[in-house]
């Protein structure tokens, strides 16, 4: 069964704290996303990664910082929270052999 | 500019009926793939069904279809004999290149008994 984590389902910060959010999948996929999910607004994507130690610049990269360090893992660092990035994150992985993209359980991150 | 729409906020459908989800899409791109997914309140994204730009045939899968409408940029989800476990946030999703996927902005369906 393929499978995407993440480290956390809750998570709650203080403004200007380095937060990090992991991924990891089991599939051997070589892209991997992180989304940021809010009312109204969808699933927007922040950054990707194609390879390991590839990632380029999703539509909200802003504030956001990734690392691909080995394939099955991707995360997303947020260097100085602010309130404004209280939101869902979802990792999701693909590879090109499928249509489908696979996502993990989503974390949802308060920023106080 | 937004590539996905999802006009519909919320819709309600009465349990056993049919209901459609609509879903408008922007690409000059002749090449690329639609989808939708379904978001419980559990928070999971779960795949529901995939259409090829270059596929014929309307794509289908149990109670989940998709009508593809090429000319007029329109994949829209009927959902048939609507369940009360069909409750949930519905996006449709389009694939333009390898890696570029977007997602509008989410339908939420009530299923109601």
């Amino acid at each position: 069964d393929v499978k995407v984590t993440q480290s956390s389902r809750y998570l709650v910060k203080r403004t200007g704290e380095k937060v990090f959010l992991e991924c990891v999948q089991d599939m051997d996929h070589e892209n991997m996303f992180w989304y940021r999910q809010d009312p109204g607004l969808g699933l927007r994507l922040i950054y990707f990664s194609y390879d390991v130690k590839m990632k380029e610049k999703g539509d909200i990269p802003e504030g956001y910082s990734v690392s691909r360090e080995k394939k099955e893992r991707f995360s997303l660092i947020l260097e100085s929270a602010s309130t404004n990035q209280t939101s869902m994150y979802l990792c999701a992985s693909w590879t090109s052999l499928l249509d489908e993209q696979f996502f993990g359980p989503g974390t949802r991150l308060t920023v106080l | 500019a937004q590539k996905i729409t999802q006009t519909q906020p919320g819709m309600f459908v009465q349990e056993k009926e049919a209901v459609t989800l609509d879903c408008t899409y922007d690409t000059s791109d002749p090449s690329y793939g639609l989808f939708w997914y379904k978001q419980p309140s559990s928070g999971e994204m779960i795949f529901l069904i995939y259409q090829g730009s270059y596929d014929q045939q309307n794509a289908t899968e149990g109670r989940y279809s998709l009508n593809f409408q090429k000319a007029r940029k329109s994949a829209n989800l009927v959902i048939s004999a609507s369940q009360l476990g069909d409750s949930a946030m519905y996006f449709c999703a389009m694939r333009e290149g390898p890696r570029d996927m977007r997602f509008g902005a989410g339908t939420r369906l009530t299923v109601k008994p």
